[in-house]
């Protein structure tokens, strides 16, 4: 059966920490990784990763995919309690289909 | 914001009625989705429409249905509702057209749906 799995479920950091999320995946027919932050509904895409080895970033936000070992992390740096929010890893498989994660809960102290 | 928007917002209705949700994809996507968000859960992806044709379907049972018109916006059908189809319903929009970005799906804000 298809899933993603993600970890931890929830976390709580002090602003100015650096966390790492993780998202395996055991998916079958593999064609991208996304990563969404969901803050009160609507989940806002972050990055979309189809090659193992290549970081993506934006801002102190960065990702990486390994394919051969079947994962991904979400690296935030320097967090701030903007950061605050669900973390959401979804895999698209080449059928159209997305798996989605249960998501990481990130609280931000300040 | 993305430019996808979904109606209504919130909805109250009891076990056994019928609902209908909307979905207005982002402008220049062909491609809809929709997905059931329970309290604490990632999103289950329901089905896609592309071009108003179904081609994509996940484990959701046949009281759940879709339609997509030519406009490219969508509604969601739920029969027969049951206490486990509440939940946040999503819809996300996107182009596909064989290119790098296929996958690039925006969401909406999403329908609170209560079954009592």
């Amino acid at each position: 059966e298809d899933k993603v799995v993600q970890s931890p479920l929830s976390l709580v950091v002090h602003e100015g920490d650096t966390v790492t999320l993780n998202c395996s995946y055991e998916v079958t027919n593999f064609r991208s990784l996304l990563w969404y932050k969901q803050e009160k509904k609507a989940p806002t895409f972050l990055f979309m990763l189809t090659s193992s080895g290549i970081e993506k970033k934006s801002g102190r936000l960065s990702s990486i995919l390994d394919k051969k070992e079947l994962f991904s992390i979400l690296n935030i740096t320097a967090t701030q309690t903007g950061d605050s929010a669900v973390y959401l890893c979804a895999v698209a498989n080449n059928f159209n289909k997305f798996y989605f994660g249960s998501g990481t809960k990130l609280n931000v102290k300040p | 914001e993305t430019g996808v928007t979904q109606s209504p917002t919130h909805l109250i209705k009891t076990r056994g009625q019928q609902v209908t949700l909307r979905c207005s994809s982002q402008s220049g996507h062909n491609t809809v989705s929709w997905y059931q968000q329970a309290l604490g859960q990632g999103p289950q992806f329901i089905f896609q429409y592309y071009r108003e044709e179904e081609n994509g379907r996940g484990n959701f049972p046949p009281r759940f249905s879709g339609l997509q018109f030519p406009n490219y916006s969508s509604e969601l059908n739920v029969n027969a509702l049951e206490l486990d189809d509440s939940a946040l319903y999503l819809c996300a929009s996107r182009h596909m057209g064989g290119g790098p970005s296929d996958n690039e799906q925006f969401f909406g804000p999403g329908t609170r749906l209560t079954v009592l």
